[in-house]
């Protein structure tokens, strides 16, 4: 069963770039295809962007000119950079494996990593 | 900003009927791309409730169902339990927004 752990620092200054990895156990992360999401404090959820397993990207438009989303088969973990951090990306952020079925038209999500708060300080 | 609108809550008591509305717009679920529903139990990650507008992982009872039409879709809870409190969340695919996946604006579900 594949098991998903976001980590990196829990504090982040304001314009400083918040980086955070998501490390997969139980499968290999070169099969599969992977997202970042966050959740700011008693808000929604909001999908940052991709990686596909054939190394295809594609990044949310609000957040297109601030994010890198990378892999590391060697080490079976994708990361997640974001720059110039400001207090509105303060957020959980969960990594989630892409779920697709016979007949999809589109990926869903799961499993979820537990998430990792991260907060920007200013 | 959310392209997929829910009601912000709904609530029942134990073993009623509960339904939650996902609209979106021609672009997302009305170009035929799937919807699927999670569920996030307090201080707890999303999980995958519905797949596909309308198919149960294993392991989620079969009160949980989705359904798709035209460019909304809803999730039906029947008989409602105290473990169903939760935030529940609609996703799918917007081509309109460079192809990125989207997230409902999410409901509260409260048992009364």
């Amino acid at each position: 069963q594949v098991h998903l752990q976001e980590s990196g620092p829990g504090l982040v200054k304001a314009s400083e770039t918040l980086s955070l990895t998501c490390a997969v156990s139980g499968g290999s992360i070169s099969t599969y295809s992977w997202s970042w999401i966050r959740q700011p404090p008693g808000k929604g959820l909001e999908w940052i962007g991709y990686i596909y397993w054939s190394g295809s990207i594609n990044y949310n438009p609000s957040l297109k000119s601030r994010v890198t989303i990378s892999k590391d088969t060697s080490k079976n973990h994708c990361s997640l950079k974001l720059s110039s951090v400001t207090a509105a990306d303060t957020a959980v952020y969960y990594c989630a494996r892409h779920f697709q079925y016979d007949s999809g038209v589109i990926d869903g999500f799961d499993p979820w990593g537990q998430g990792t708060l991260v907060i920007v300080s200013s | 900003q959310s392209v997929l609108t829910q009601p912000p809550s709904v609530s029942g008591a134990p073993g009623q009927r509960v339904t939650i509305s996902c609209t979106g717009s021609s672009s997302n679920i009305g170009a035929g791309y799937d919807v699927y529903w999670f569920q996030q139990l307090p201080g707890t990650a999303p999980k995958l409730l519905i797949y596909g507008n309308s198919n149960r992982p294993s392991g989620v009872p079969d009160r949980f169902s989705g359904s798709k039409s035209g460019t909304s879709a809803s999730l039906a809870i029947s008989g409602l339990q105290a473990e169903d409190e939760a935030d529940y969340y609609c996703q799918s695919y917007d081509s309109s927004l460079s192809g990125s996946y989207v997230f409902g604006t999410g409901t509260s579900v409260t048992v009364l």
